[in-house]
């Protein structure tokens, strides 16, 4: 079936030092979400990227779309101790219906003062 | 902000019970789903539910799971005979069309634990 990759799994990183996940499917999709989770936490929605080649920023946050539609990224810019969490990028089928998508395993994120 | 509630927050069940986890979507939402996350994995898709049927629906969801929308705000998720392997937090999530931002609003959850 279908299978959304996503890597790391895990990054440590001194506040302030830039993240980045990066997400890899094996289809093209028609679109890509992505979401946080802080521990303990439920998904929460960040963005979503429809377009080929499609850039996003949001404050810190820079998310990007591949030309093929097939791999995204989100990378963090100077991390702070609030972006402590699991990054889940989340692509949806051609074809499917919006609101069912197939999660990548998340990249969790550690930050340390 | 409107939010989708959940309830149990956690329930623990013998093996072979019957569970039924309950959730109040968004009040103007029309589209509603069911994901499951076993501890320390990915977020999975269960069901999707709109104009009180199911739409779509993964191999997870076998003949042991129900959905059910019983009033005008309720939608519940039914597990028959509960297996050790359906210990997992079971989240529901809305959406209020199709189209739009896509934003899917999770609620926190319900974590099942069967013994």
């Amino acid at each position: 079936g279908q299978q959304v990759m996503q890597i790391p799994q895990y990054q440590h990183v001194q506040e302030g030092e830039d993240f980045t996940t990066y997400c890899n499917s094996s289809t093209t999709l028609s679109n890509i979400q992505w979401y946080k989770q802080r521990p303990g936490g439920h998904p929460v929605f960040l963005i979503q990227l429809v377009k080929s080649g499609e850039v996003k920023k949001q404050k810190r946050l820079t998310f990007q779309f591949g030309e093929a539609k097939k791999n995204s990224s989100l990378h963090i810019t100077a991390t702070q101790t609030t972006d402590v969490g699991t990054y889940f990028c989340a692509g949806m089928n051609y074809g499917g219906s919006q609101g069912n998508l197939i999660f990548g395993k998340g990249t969790k994120l550690s930050v340390k003062p | 902000e409107p939010e989708v509630t959940q309830t149990p927050s956690h329930q623990v069940t013998q093996m072979g019970q019957e569970v039924i986890l309950r959730c109040v979507p968004i009040s103007n939402h029309l589209y509603f789903y069911w994901y499951r996350q076993i501890l320390g994995q990915k977020v999975e898709f269960l069901v999707s539910f709109y104009n009180n049927e199911i739409s779509e629906k993964s191999e997870i969801f076998d003949d042991q799971f129900s959905v059910e929308r019983p009033d005008g705000s309720n939608f519940t998720l039914k597990i028959r005979s509960t297996k050790l392997e359906d210990s997992a937090m079971y989240f529901c999530a809305s959406i209020d069309r199709q189209g739009g931002t896509g934003e899917l609003f999770f609620g926190e959850g319900s974590r099942l634990t069967v013994l």
